[in-house]
């Protein structure tokens, strides 16, 4: 089936830890992004693609890298996990920008202890 | 830059009951509105969108909101609520970048 595909779906690290999040879309979309959620907080923007080949920072980007693959994989590196990183992950996509809508992924929740 | 305020972090409505989930948003320009929910363990689906043209948006499941500009707001509505309804929803909001902003979401449950 067409979609966002977020690869792994649980994950749980030890503080200091690293990891990759991927994501790879198969809608042919131009614009990836990777959110976390939060309890009582929505979601959040961590970083954004507009485009293959560019990437910027959104609201959360403290601790966070992310690296455009190709157009269709995004994904999201914790360098040095830490507790506060304890959220969940969403990926999503969109064709042109946020005038669209976004599809998401089902999420990756991670636990960092 | 926008933002988007749901008032309620929780709604409880008996089943068949109207649904009222309320959305006020902040933005410099004309904006685009849209509604998603969410259901446990899942991700978020597009409910709705306004872009342009007609203010009544009407959506899956039975939903609809409506964009009032002169009260910055895009309230979601269902006359008679499911128990399939029960679910976290979140307003969101974008300009004419390439992000959107999402509200704190509202958790509907619903009475038999």
């Amino acid at each position: 089936n067409a979609g966002v595909t977020q690869t792994p779906k649980f994950q749980v690290l030890k503080t200091g830890q690293s990891m990759t999040l991927q994501c790879a879309q198969d809608m042919n979309h131009n614009s990836m992004y990777w959110y976390r959620q939060d309890p009582g907080m929505g979601l959040r923007l961590i970083y954004y693609s507009a485009s293959e080949g560019t990437t910027d920072k959104g609201e959360v980007p403290n601790g966070y890298n992310v690296s455009r693959l190709n157009k269709r994989e995004f994904s999201l590196r914790l360098e040095s996990a830490a507790p506060s990183q304890t959220s969940v992950y969403f990926c999503a996509s969109s064709a042109q920008g946020g005038g669209y809508g976004y599809t998401f992924g089902s999420g990756t929740r991670l636990t960092v202890v | 830059a926008q933002s988007v305020t749901q008032l309620g972090s929780h709604v409880s409505v008996s089943e068949g009951a109207l649904v009222l989930l309320r959305c006020n948003y902040s933005s410099s320009v004309p904006p685009y509105l849209f509604w998603y929910v969410q259901y446990p363990n899942q991700g978020l689906q597009l409910l709705l969108k306004y872009t342009t043209g007609a203010t009544l948006v009407k959506g899956i499941n039975g939903f609809e909101a409506e964009f009032k500009k002169s009260e910055t707001s895009f309230h979601l509505t269902k006359p008679s609520a499911h128990m399939s309804d029960a679910a976290e929803y979140f307003c969101a909001v974008s300009d004419y970048d390439y992000k959107l902003s999402f509200g704190a979401g509202t958790t509907v449950t619903v009475r038999a």
